[in-house]
């Protein structure tokens, strides 16, 4: 097993800017969802991509956008960086949908400034 | 909206200490429920999980939980702590089609020698 990787590890960006995080699943899962870290908070929900397509999605606003590679790898892009979008990002693997838990990466820590 | 609520924030403990974490849901379907664990600078692992059945499940190190469908809860229990299973601790429940996947916003135990 290869586990979740995740990329980058830390990241500081300028309010108003776009970011791409970048996830490769864990061998054999083509499920990966994204999940929201803020400090002393628990991970929050932002959405999943089975087989290529979304497939669920949290109360996060369209800026918050994602994309799932054929080799099941996925990106999470955000647009118009705010403060409040500093965090630690999350992505997590899963054979088919979470039936089974999540294998979790070790995030991103994004910072806006 | 589904949420997850864990009463406990911090809890402090001796070794040998039993443990229980209370962890609620608010989901009216079908729901399978998870324990997380994260140790001091790794990733989330998984603890345990209920799908159905025996609504006592054990976990990894030790841990179980009891599923209570009356009252939407699913408690963490462990008999005797060590000092190793400091960490933070969350409950996630994910929804029956497995597209959204919830988590409660943790609780910190902190065992002391």
């Amino acid at each position: 097993e290869t586990g979740v990787t995740q990329s980058p590890t830390h990241l500081i960006k300028t309010r108003g800017q776009q970011v791409t995080l970048r996830c490769s699943s864990q061998s054999g899962h083509n499920t990966v969802s994204w999940y929201q870290q803020a400090l002393g908070q628990g991970p929050q929900f932002i959405f999943q991509y089975y087989r290529e397509e979304e497939n669920g999605r949290g109360n996060f606003p369209p800026r918050f956008s994602g994309l799932q590679f054929p080799n099941y790898s996925s990106e999470l892009n955000v647009n118009a960086l705010e403060l409040d979008d500093s965090a630690l990002y999350l992505c997590a693997s899963s054979l088919e949908a979470g039936g089974d838990g999540y294998t979790f990466g070790s995030g991103t820590r994004l910072t806006v400034v | 909206a589904q949420s997850v609520s864990q009463h406990n924030h911090h809890v402090i403990l001796s070794e040998a200490a039993s443990l229980e974490l209370g962890c609620n849901y608010s989901y009216g379907g079908t729901v399978n429920l998870f324990w997380y664990v994260q140790y001091p600078g790794q990733h989330l692992q998984l603890l345990l999980k209920y799908f159905s059945g025996d609504p006592l499940v054990k976990g990894i190190k030790g841990f179980e939980a009891e599923f209570i469908k009356s009252k939407f809860s699913f408690n963490l229990r462990k008999p005797s702590v060590q000092w190793s299973d400091t960490a933070e601790y969350f409950c996630a429940v994910n929804s029956y089609n497995f597209n959204k996947f919830y988590f409660g916003s943790g609780t910190k135990l902190n065992v002391k020698p």
